[in-house]
């Protein structure tokens, strides 16, 4: 079964401290992944991909294949990143995104 | 920059009524999907669009559901008889033929009472 699994619904870190939020996924074939974010009020954009390999406000996450992970990682969180976040896969025959659950990220000051 | 918009913000609507969620996609977009959230759960997929017709559509996606692009610009989801498990927020999302990523309009919050 194609699934993206986040475990955890909320994260609360102090500004400056490092961040990660974990995804894992089930997909049959090679899949594609992403990081989506939604700060307050605003729209789904797309965070990280992982075929792009960069890094975006500080944000990096990589494909380990062994074990079917793609966390999101900061190492020195900011207020601003204060968002939800979702790890979403794409099944290769239409795109389609099969999603995680979120994980709502609050930087405390 | 070009954005997916989508209307009404909010609608408010009685069970057994017909609601009609309008989107338009950036204008160079191919393809397009429907995805809605019921509060407290997943982001769901609903269904897929492409070359006007459904490229592939998930169990949610019944016969209460259709899809339409009626005038080249706009992309409508069709619930026809409403329920109160119909109650979301409904995302409209689009693509270009060049990759993967997807745009998302602002969602339409969907209550029905």
């Amino acid at each position: 079964a194609q699934r993206v699994t986040q475990p955890e619904k909320l994260l609360s870190v102090f500004k400056g401290a490092p961040v990660e939020l974990k995804c894992n996924y089930s997909y049959s074939g090679s899949p594609e992944l992403f990081w989506y974010v939604q700060y307050s009020r605003q729209r789904l954009q797309l965070l990280l991909r992982h075929i792009s390999r960069e890094s975006i406000k500080g944000f990096t996450a990589d494909l380990n294949k062994g074990e079917t992970s793609f966390h999101l990682k900061k190492p020195f969180a900011q207020e601003e990143d204060s968002a939800m976040y979702y790890c979403a896969l794409s099944r290769v025959s239409n795109y389609q995104l099969i999603w995680g659950a979120g994980t709502k990220l609050i930087i405390k000051p | 920059e070009p954005e997916v918009t989508q209307t009404p913000s909010h609608q408010v609507t009685q069970m057994g009524q017909e609601v009609i969620l309008r989107c338009v996609p950036i204008s160079n977009h191919l393809y397009f999907y429907w995805y809605r959230q019921i509060l407290g759960q997943k982001v769901e997929f609903l269904v897929s669009f492409y070359n006007n017709e459904i490229s592939e559509k998930s169990e949610i996606f019944d016969d209460q559901f259709s899809v339409e692009r009626p005038d080249g610009s706009n992309f409508t989801l069709k619930i026809r008889s409403t329920k109160l498990e119909d109650s979301a927020m409904y995302f409209c999302a689009s693509r270009d033929s060049g990759g993967a990523e997807q745009f998302f309009g602002p969602g339409t919050r969907l209550t029905v009472l």
